[in-house]
């Protein structure tokens, strides 16, 4: 069975700092798809950025980019230029197949301080 | 922009009373997803549509739960009957099944607190 790690529960950054999170999954599977998604408080689940595993070129979505490290299982989100609005619970995830359930991560909680 | 409609928005209930949650997802959207999420953990999947048909309801506990999609558009979630450990965030989500689009978009969620 697959799973997803993120070792962080808690982390601040701030605002106009980097800011790098961490994830790890376990799987078997050769290709799948990797996700962040963002949950403001109080507010519906976004994506953030995804991937997919059988793309080496990390993906990037403006101040938003990945580090994956497929050997390694990793699979780390760098936020630069931190705003306020960045502050929320950021989960990683896993996807088998482009239709199956997403298996988020225990969460990040990311507080941009002014 | 289109968007995946939850109702209601928040639910308070007495154990051992029956709750129901509707969700409507985006036109079009065949595979619909219900997802529970306890406070401060991430959302686990309860009961996969695609159309009509249930592709995986393995983590559903079927005594009390039971979910539908007659029609394959709207879906309805019940339990009877809530026990406290249900307390939860009630997460819809639907993707275009069939396209390169494989996203999943969530709706506002139901947050259900039973007493």
């Amino acid at each position: 069975a697959q799973t997803v790690t993120q070792s962080q529960p808690e982390m601040s950054v701030q605002e106009a700092e980097t800011v790098t999170l961490s994830c790890t999954y376990d799987t078997s599977e050769s290709n799948y798809y990797l996700f962040w998604y963002k949950q403001p408080p109080s507010r519906q689940m976004i994506l953030v950025i995804r991937q997919e595993a059988y793309k080496q070129q990390n993906a990037t979505e403006n101040r938003f980019s990945v580090n994956f490290q497929k050997a390694a299982k990793s699979f780390s989100l760098k936020i630069s230029d931190s705003q306020l609005g960045d502050t929320a619970m950021y989960f990683c995830a896993f996807m088998k197949t482009s239709y199956d359930k997403v298996i988020f991560g225990p969460g990040t909680s990311l507080s941009v301080i002014p | 922009e289109a968007e995946v409609a939850q109702s209601p928005r928040y639910k308070i209930t007495e154990k051992s009373q029956a709750v129901a949650f509707w969700c409507d997802p985006i036109s079009g959207h065949a595979t619909l997803y219900w997802y529970r999420q306890i406070l401060g953990q991430g959302p686990e999947l309860l009961v996969q549509f695609q159309d009509e048909s249930v592709v995986d309801d393995s983590q559903l506990p079927k005594d009390r739960f039971s979910a539908e999609r007659l029609k394959g558009v709207d879906s309805t979630l019940k339990i009877q009957p809530a026990e406290l450990g249900d307390s939860a965030m009630y997460l819809c989500a639907s993707s275009h099944y069939g396209t390169s689009d494989y996203e999943q978009y969530f709706g506002p969620g139901t947050r259900l607190t039973v007493t």
